[in-house]
């Protein structure tokens, strides 16, 4: 079973403070995502990384960062939080698929059980 | 225009009941569909993909129409246990990558006793 895994349920932070959030999947999948999910709003990616070290702008990447030091491990950073980041997270992870003629697909994303963050 | 349109519902509906959400999509190079389910206050799940030719699996059944850019997804004799949110999701094709998933803003489902 795939298994993918976040630091924390819940956290609460105040404005201004530096917000850690990590996810760890332990399928040695190359692809790991961010998501953010607001009622109405769905599901809105902020970052993905294909590989150790590379990482991509989704949608929505202001105010945040990533990291992606090793292959099961994707870190989002909230350099400085403000109470518009309020929200749930949700981290994802999936293989990528060849397919004729070179191009490439992600396959089924796996998703953590996501951390609601407050930010005060 | 957004990239996935879904009917946010709610749709209640009895058990025992046929319900059929449509999903439209904005991307003709969209190449890859799926529908996710997401319970409440838990993570999505692949429920299905969705193939050219329509797909089955028990009481869900899943059809693409390239034509009209759109997605549906019938559920026959629906359960308590089917009342959660379902996500249409699209993935594009071209000549470069396709790490990206796209998600509609999901349509809830109620199945009442």
């Amino acid at each position: 079973d795939v298994k993918v895994t976040q630091s924390s349920r819940y956290l609460v932070k105040r404005t201004g403070e530096k917000v850690f959030l990590e996810c760890v999947q332990d399928m040695d999948h190359e692809n790991m995502f961010w998501y953010r999910q607001d009622p109405g709003l769905g599901l809105r990616l902020i970052y993905f990384s294909y590989d150790v070290k590379m990482k991509e702008k989704g949608d929505i990447p202001e105010g945040y960062s990533v990291s992606r030091e090793k292959k099961e491990r994707f870190s989002l950073i909230l350099e400085s939080a403000s109470t518009n980041q309020t929200s749930m997270y949700l981290c994802a992870s999936s293989f990528t698929l060849g397919l004729a003629g070179g191009s490439y697909r992600t396959d089924t994303q796996y998703f953590g059980p996501g951390t609601r963050l407050t930010v005060l | 225009r957004k990239e996935v349109e879904q009917d946010p519902g709610p749709f209640n509906v009895p058990e025992g009941a046929t319900v059929a959400f449509n999903c439209t999509y904005s991307n003709s190079a969209s190449q890859s569909f799926f529908w996710y389910r997401q319970d409440c206050r838990k993570e999505p799940k692949l429920l299905m993909s969705v193939y050219s030719s329509g797909n089955e699996d028990g009481r869900f059944t899943a059809q693409l129409n390239r034509a009209s850019q759109y997605i549906s997804l019938l559920i026959r004799d629906s359960k308590l246990s089917d009342s959660a949110t379902y996500l249409c999701v699209v993935t594009p094709i071209s000549s470069g990558s396709a790490r990206q998933l796209t998600f509609g803003s999901g349509t809830q489902l109620t199945v009442l006793p």
